[in-house]
């Protein structure tokens, strides 16, 4: 299993440009999830996943959307690139059998938005 | 709402010595727990988490954690430190009735010199 993965590594966006970050996973997770890990700060949600077709907002929205369309994928779009969202990426996965189970992460997606 | 205080940004130790990280929360109900660890560069892996039953919780890695009801407080432990321990540590908390949000700590900086 190659676990979660996500494209690309790094990213340097101008301000107003688009993007998709990629996230897929191999272990038929149906839980997904987005965080943005800023220093100081933790891990924050931006969205997450029950399952395909089920999407809902975590905490930090704005700016971003998301589908999921299979089990396997997750992209994170971000529509008008700002210097606000410079920030690391992480996409997570976990089992669909209720919240005591651990996520696993993804390496990380590092942006910089000029 | 959910919340959790790492009240430590950074613990120093020496290797050998027994290893501390605070964490406290605050959850209406019933809380899961979790600690991760991120080495540089790298994505979250998984240490250990308190689901229900014994509070003194074993995870990888020599580590331990003890959750403790009346002081909402779920503090990883290490008999002796190794200088590879030296990474970024994050508590976790989920309500047990969330389906979905998993609510970060800052993050604690642990520094292990020989």
């Amino acid at each position: 299993n190659a676990g979660v993965t996500q494209t690309p590594k790094f990213q340097v966006l101008k301000t107003g440009q688009s993007m998709t970050l990629q996230c897929a996973q191999d272990m038929n997770h149906e839980y997904m999830s987005w965080y943005r890990q800023d220093p100081g700060m933790g891990l924050r949600l931006i969205h997450y996943s029950v399952g395909a077709g089920i999407t809902d907002q975590g905490e930090v929205p704005n700016g971003y959307n998301v589908s999921r369309s299979t089990t396997e994928d997750f992209p994170l779009r971000l529509l008008s690139a700002a210097p606000s969202q410079t920030s690391v990426y992480f996409c997570a996965s976990r089992s669909g059998g209720g919240p005591r189970y651990e996520q696993y992460f993804g390496p990380g997606t590092r942006l910089t938005v000029t | 709402a959910q919340s959790v205080a790492q009240p430590e940004d950074q613990v120093n130790v020496a290797e050998g010595n027994p290893l501390t990280v605070k964490c406290t929360y605050s959850v209406s109900g019933n809380p899961y727990l979790f600690w991760y660890v991120q080495y540089p560069n790298r994505g979250l892996q998984f240490l250990l988490k308190y689901i229900t039953g014994d509070n003194l919780v074993k995870g990888s890695y020599g580590f331990e954690a003890e959750f403790n009801k009346s002081q909402t407080s779920f503090h990883l432990k290490k008999p002796s430190a190794l200088v590879s321990d030296s990474a970024l540590y994050f508590c976790a908390v989920r309500q047990t009735d969330s389906w979905g949000k998993l609510q970060f700590g800052a993050g604690t900086q642990v520094v292990v010199t020989p």
